[in-house]
């Protein structure tokens, strides 16, 4: 049983939309992490979070413990935003990550 | 600050063969971990340290996986002997305490022939 799921698992969407990827985990955790890996596999750190909603540039990241569920949103995307977006928990001293959203923006 | 260094970015190796990759953390980082990717599995931790303690290698596959980190600047993961299901992108990344914002190197590409 995968403890991280993410849907979609692929997206494509047109310059200038608005963007949601989610996350849904099943066990208590102490932090959540919002990554993304560009083509040339480099992997960035987007978001850490606990609680409540961080927000940078355009990118929107919200997570609610109770519910077990973390979203992140992208306002106006951008071709460059192309990437895989990837949510990773901690928990138990341990972490464990989701399959990936593979995003495509087209011009 | 240069970032997490992480060497060789490619290696390419024989089955049986030993390897070493590397890593250099950000300095000031008290945490480091390492992990794997691949294609079937995506990415896995394998292990993590704190102020150079090994606290969870339940993530390293089997015993020919081995982690240290003798100093705070410096922490080697080697593969012996190597298989080619070792075959698969291996990132190392730093932050300031454990559930900090992690900072990734660019990788070292294993391929085990």
């Amino acid at each position: 049983k995968n403890e991280v799921e993410q849907s979609p698992q692929n997206l494509t969407a047109q310059e200038g939309e608005f963007i949601t990827i989610n996350c849904s985990y099943s066990v208590g955790i102490s932090a959540l992490h919002w990554l993304q890996q560009h083509p040339g596999g480099g992997i960035v750190s987007l978001f850490m979070l606990s609680s409540g909603k961080k927000k940078h540039g355009r990118l929107i990241a919200t997570i609610n413990i109770q519910e077990k569920h973390s979203s992140l949103h992208i306002t106006a995307s951008h071709p460059r935003d192309s990437a895989v977006y990837i949510c990773a928990v901690w928990f138990n001293n341990d972490m464990r990550f989701g399959a990936g959203t593979r995003l495509t923006v087209k011009p | 600050d240069a970032g997490v260094i992480q060497s060789p970015r490619h290696e390419v190796t024989e089955m049986g063969q030993e390897v070493t990759l590397r890593c250099k953390p950000i300095s000031g980082h008290n945490s480091l971990f390492w992990y794997r990717q691949t294609m079937m599995r995506g990415l896995e931790l394998l292990i993590y340290f704190n102020n150079n303690v090994p606290i969870d290698d339940s993530g390293m596959p089997e015993d020919r996986f081995s982690a240290k980190m003798p100093n705070a600047s410096f922490s080697t993961l080697k593969i012996q002997p190597s298989e080619p299901r070792d075959s698969a992108v291996y990132f190392c990344a730093s932050s300031f305490a454990g559930a900090g914002e992690l900072f990734f190197g660019e990788g070292s590409r294993l391929t085990v022939l």
